[in-house]
């Protein structure tokens, strides 16, 4: 089983829909969490990290569920240039673990 | 401030080969982790390195290897290259104390022939 398992996709959604990306992880001891978005052939830049108490940043809203082990990030209102993957990412003992990513695709 | 950087940007290596990256922190980081990403996954973690020695390694072969010089740069080695070496290599770099809070630069992508 891998730690980090998200739903590969692609996720195709009309502009203005709203779109949402689920992830489980398999070690309970994790600390930190975190959704990165990457662009085709460019590096994994940090979206938003994820807490328990869930967290908005404008159009984007991340929860955790730590009883679960799944986390959550829910895109309002997409845009054309929300087109990316989406990786999921814990926080282990001293490196990241990435999902596989979910791709998403936002069409006019 | 610049952010991370990672020389070259492309390498097209032969199978047997060795090969050298280079990353740069950003400015004031002391932490340096390296990634492999392959086509359609994820990046998997090779290591971490701080203070000149690595801190953890991930589950890669000792064909992989690393180093750290005094002013935080990093380097990787990949010896006796394969062709599923071929992958986009990542350098993120991070303070010590918050080595979750990742900096990525943009990547050497190798290709092994």
């Amino acid at each position: 089983r891998k730690e980090v398992e998200q739903d590969p996709g692609p996720f195709n959604v009309p502009e203005g829909a709203t779109v949402a990306f689920n992830c489980t992880y398999s070690n309970s001891a994790s600390q930190s969490f975190f959704w990165y978005r990457q662009d085709c052939r460019k590096e994994p830049k940090l979206l938003m990290s994820v807490y328990s108490s869930g967290n908005e940043d404008g159009r984007f809203t991340a929860q955790l569920n730590r009883a679960s082990q799944y986390i959550s990030l829910l895109i309002r209102d997409s845009k054309l240039s929300d087109s990316a993957t989406y990786l999921c990412v814990v926080g282990g003992f001293q490196k990241l673990v990435f999902g596989t990513g979910t791709r998403l695709l936002v069409s006019p | 401030d610049a952010g991370v950087t990672q020389s070259p940007t492309h390498l097209i290596k032969t199978r047997g080969q060795q090969v050298t990256l280079r990353c740069s922190p950003k400015s004031g980081h002391d932490t340096v982790s390296w990634y492999q990403q392959a086509l359609g996954q994820g990046p998997q973690f090779i290591f971490q390195y701080y203070e000149e020695e690595e801190r953890q390694r991930g589950n890669f072969p000792d064909r992989f290897s690393g180093h750290q010089f005094p002013n935080y740069s990093s380097e990787l080695n990949v010896n006796a290259l394969l062709l599923g070496d071929s992958a986009l290599y990542l350098c993120a770099s991070s303070f010590r104390d918050r080595d979750n809070e990742q900096f990525f630069g943009p990547g050497t992508r190798l290709t092994v022939l």
